[in-house]
């Protein structure tokens, strides 16, 4: 029973490189968002989508860019990596954006930029 | 002025102890409202949603105040696995427009409950 699945757990980033993260979920949600978590700054939302071909953007989604081509998997994209996106990135999934629906959390992916 | 917001704490609580959580939304459009519980170094997980009328699960209660935008978490009889930080998270729900389906979280509570 995998949920929601991220990948990578860790990496560490010299300035200016790229790379790509990735979260994939196994029930059939149409909602997926991505966070990144900073001590005293709770989750900021970076990006979010409403279902298979859609992103918006969220709090903070400069230096990002994300893409959901397949509707299990929403990619998040740092196309030059800068120590002030050293954080703590979380992926979230949910069934709808109706009332009550509960969001289901990856085990997160600690990033550091050096 | 953030869209949620919430007491940051620290709460250092005895066990035992009654503890009370607020938290403030800014958009009145909001629709859905939750509490979520963040263990150290861990994603967070759902503790409950928060129903218009309040809403109970076994110690912990739960209260929205739509016409102050305002929710609340109260824990009665404290225990050390409590320990954790408490999440108020606010969905747009489709009365979001171009925000549709935008679920924002509050910087967290700190708690700790002592023995």
């Amino acid at each position: 029973n995998a949920g929601v699945t991220q990948t990578p757990k860790f990496r560490v980033l010299k300035t200016g490189q790229s790379m790509t993260l990735l979260c994939a979920q196994d029930m059939n949600h149409e909602y997926m968002y991505w966070y990144r978590q900073d001590p005293g700054m709770g989750l900021r939302l970076i990006h979010y989508s409403v279902g298979e071909g859609t992103t918006a953007k969220g709090e903070v989604p400069d230096g990002y860019n994300v893409s959901r081509l397949k509707k299990q998997n929403f990619l998040l994209g740092l196309e030059s990596a800068a120590p002030s996106q050293t954080s703590v990135y979380f992926c979230a999934s949910s069934y709808s954006a109706t009332v009550n629906t509960e969001a289901f959390f990856g085990q997160g992916t600690r990033l550091t930029v050096v | 002025r953030k869209e949620v917001e919430q007491d940051p704490g620290p709460f250092n609580v005895p066990e035992g102890a009654t503890v009370a959580f607020n938290c403030t939304y800014s958009n009145s459009a909001s629709q859905s409202f939750f509490w979520y519980r963040q263990d150290c170094r861990k994603e967070p997980k759902l503790l409950m949603s928060v129903y218009s009328s309040g809403n109970e699960d076994g110690r912990f209660t739960a209260q929205l105040n739509r016409a102050s935008q305002y929710i609340s978490l109260l824990i009665r009889d404290s225990k050390l696995s409590d320990s954790a930080t408490y999440l108020c998270v606010v969905n747009l729900g489709n009365a979001g427009g171009t925000s549709y389906g935008k679920l924002t979280f509050g910087q967290g509570t700190i708690l700790t409950v002592h023995p």
